[in-house]
Order: C-alpha cells, then structure tokens, then sequence
C-alpha cells in the first residue's frame, strides 16, 4: 500500500485566500483524523472521522475551518478565509477499527499563510 | 480528560550512550500508549505501542519502553544511541473511547559523535 497520501505538500498562500488540503487513506482502514503542528502548540486534534461520518471536530478552531469525507477514500480540510496563524503542518492520519491501533501518518502539508 | 507530559524539550547524547525519553500519562481510563518519531520535514513512524499486552514493549531500531502504572510513566530507552537517531520523539495516549491522539510536546533528541 502506498501509505497516507496527502496533497499539496507545500501551500504559499495569501491572507483571505481558500485553501483546500486533500487526503486520502490507507485502504480498508476506517478512521481518519486530522491534526495540526505548530511550534506553539505542537500536535493538536482538528478532527476525526469513523466510517465516513465525523466523530470529534472539537479542535477545529473556528468556522473558518471545515472538513468533509464524502467517502472511504477521500478527505478535505478547508481553510475560508486563510489567516497567518492558520501557517502550520497539517497531517493525515488513517487506522483500522480496534482500541490501541496504529495511526499511519501522511508526510504533511506544509501551509504559508502571508 | 487524557494528558501527557514529556520531561525535557531537548536530550543530547554521545553516540553509543543509553538514551532515556521521559514521558509520564494521565488518564483516567486504561490508555493506549505510543512512541512516534518524526524526522525532519517529514510526518510520523510509530516507533513502539502498549495496548495492555506486556508492560515492556520492544519496538523498531532497537527501542523499547516499560509501562509503568503505578508511575503513570510510559519512558522510551535504547541501550546505544546511534547517529541515527538524531529526530524528535513524541509520547502519545489514547483509550477506547476515543480514539484521538493527545500527544505531548515532544523531545528533541540530539547525538553528539
């Protein structure tokens, strides 16, 4: 399998500007999660979803964010409008459904927000 | 609610040294707990997971760690630090209910020739 896949992996992009970040999961594993580092605050839950259907979105900061999962295979996390403080590495994550499994990471999106 | 804490932003070592990566839980169920490494500019690798089996969990390049309930403490070792290994390491903590990671701040591990 070709692992977590996330696109873009670098985002430049100017304040007021809409910024779509892209995921798709390992195959057959039925939770997705979002998460943001930055050095402030380092690894912090935006979201997750189980089955297609979001479970906690408790960390996504405000109504400028959303994220979608319309299927198994694909996921959107929407910044409307960008910020500067919203600069940070966004990652993917994907596991199968079992208490204490794995969570296989993508590589990131690297987001500028000027 | 689930925490973790993670002993010292930065370890420098002198390769060949044992490395100790402190990493302390609180939770107030039975936790999950995991060791993930990132490289530079890259994303996550699980290095190590406890999920209730053995207490002392053997992981990949020659890591391991020993839950430790009464000490809340979940910290990662390896006998002989290589090059290598020079990354950060974070301590994470999960349960049942939910499966979201709450990870700790991480610690930069430096190794020093």
């Amino acid at each position: 399998d070709a692992g977590v896949i996330q696109s873009p992996r670098h985002e430049v992009t100017e304040m007021g500007q809409e910024v779509t970040l892209r995921c798709k999961p390992i195959s057959g594993h039925d939770y997705l999660f979002w998460y943001r580092q930055t050095m402030m605050r380092g690894l912090e839950l935006l979201i997750y979803f189980n089955n297609n259907v979001p479970i906690d979105d408790s960390g996504m900061p405000e109504d400028r964010f959303s994220a979608k999962m319309p299927n198994a295979s694909f996921s959107t996390l929407k910044i409307q409008p960008s910020e500067p403080r919203d600069s940070a590495v966004y990652f993917c994550a994907s596991s199968l459904n079992e208490g204490g499994e794995t969570q296989y990471f993508g590589p990131g999106t690297r987001l500028l927000v000027l | 609610a689930q925490s973790v804490t993670q002993l010292g932003s930065h370890v420098s070592v002198s390769e060949g040294a044992l490395v100790l990566l402190r990493c302390n839980y609180s939770s107030s169920v039975p936790p999950y707990l995991f060791w993930y490494v990132q490289y530079p500019n890259q994303g996550l690798q699980l290095l190590l997971k406890y999920t209730s089996a053995a207490t002392l969990v053997k992981g990949i390049n020659g890591f391991e760690a020993e839950f430790k309930k009464s000490e809340t403490s979940f910290h990662l070792t390896k006998p002989s630090a290589h090059m290598s290994d020079a990354a950060e390491y974070f301590c994470a903590v999960s349960y049942t209910g939910r499966r979201a990671l709450t990870f700790g701040s991480g610690t930069r591990l430096q190794v020093q020739p």
